[in-house]
């Protein structure tokens, strides 16, 4: 079975500070692991994967995540924040096989103070 | 091109009283999927579909639901009778099997409220 753990379910920056969310997984197979945005009133898009390739990952607008298989972790980077990135962030995990049925964390919102 | 396309996007209804919500996926994708946003719980995978077949519906919390999916380009998810503890977002996600990339594509939900 897999699951994911978010630490800290509201994250506070300072726009043009660094971004970092937390995500730790538990997985009985090789995962691939996930993170998603949702931005207010809308849907979840992709914001950025790793799928057993480079254990660094680059994703849309400025994000990065890097895969740590050592401490169980996904965590979500940008180096400098941007208004616009407030939102709601899911870390998702599913296992090789079967590999469809993502299993979320409970997310991290983050606020960007101006 | 379209997304997923979720209807209704809001509702109110009162407690006992049937809800259906219906959801579009991607012309072409054969996956489905339900989940359900709350507060408390997060997002739950209620259930998944695969060229209209239901795989899992573990995640269905009691026989008060129901999903069907009677062809590629349509799926219905009803409760009955609805419950107050029902209120959330519900959000369809479709995805193509084949070489998949682990991307879901998102509706953007429809809000229940049971009163």
């Amino acid at each position: 079975a897999q699951s994911v753990t978010q630490l800290g379910s509201h994250v506070s920056v300072s726009e043009g500070a660094l971004v970092l969310l937390r995500c730790n997984y538990s997985s009985s197979v090789p995962p691939y692991l996930f993170w998603y945005v949702q931005y207010p009133n809308q849907g979840l898009q992709l914001l950025l994967k790793y799928t057993s390739a480079a254990t660094l990952v680059k994703g849309i607008n400025g994000f990065e995540a890097e895969f740590k298989k050592s401490e169980t972790s996904f965590h979500l980077t940008k180096p400098s924040a941007h208004m616009s990135d407030a939102a709601e962030y899911f870390c998702a995990v599913s296992g090789v096989q079967g590999a469809q049925k993502l299993v979320f964390g409970q997310g991290t919102r983050l606020t960007i103070n101006p | 091109d379209a997304g997923v396309i979720q209807s209704p996007r809001h509702e109110v209804t009162e407690m006992g009283q049937e809800v259906t919500l219906r959801c579009k996926p991607i012309s072409g994708h054969n996956s489905l999927f339900w989940y359900r946003q709350t507060m408390m719980r997060g997002l739950e995978l209620l259930i998944y579909f695969n060229n209209n077949v239901p795989i899992d519906d573990s995640g269905m919390p009691e026989d008060r639901f129901s999903a069907k999916m009677p062809n590629a380009s349509f799926s219905t998810l009803k409760i009955q009778p609805s419950e107050p503890r029902d209120s959330a977002v519900y959000f369809c996600a479709s995805s193509l099997t084949s070489g998949w990339t682990g991307e879901l594509f998102f509706g953007e939900g429809s809000r229940l409220t049971v009163l």
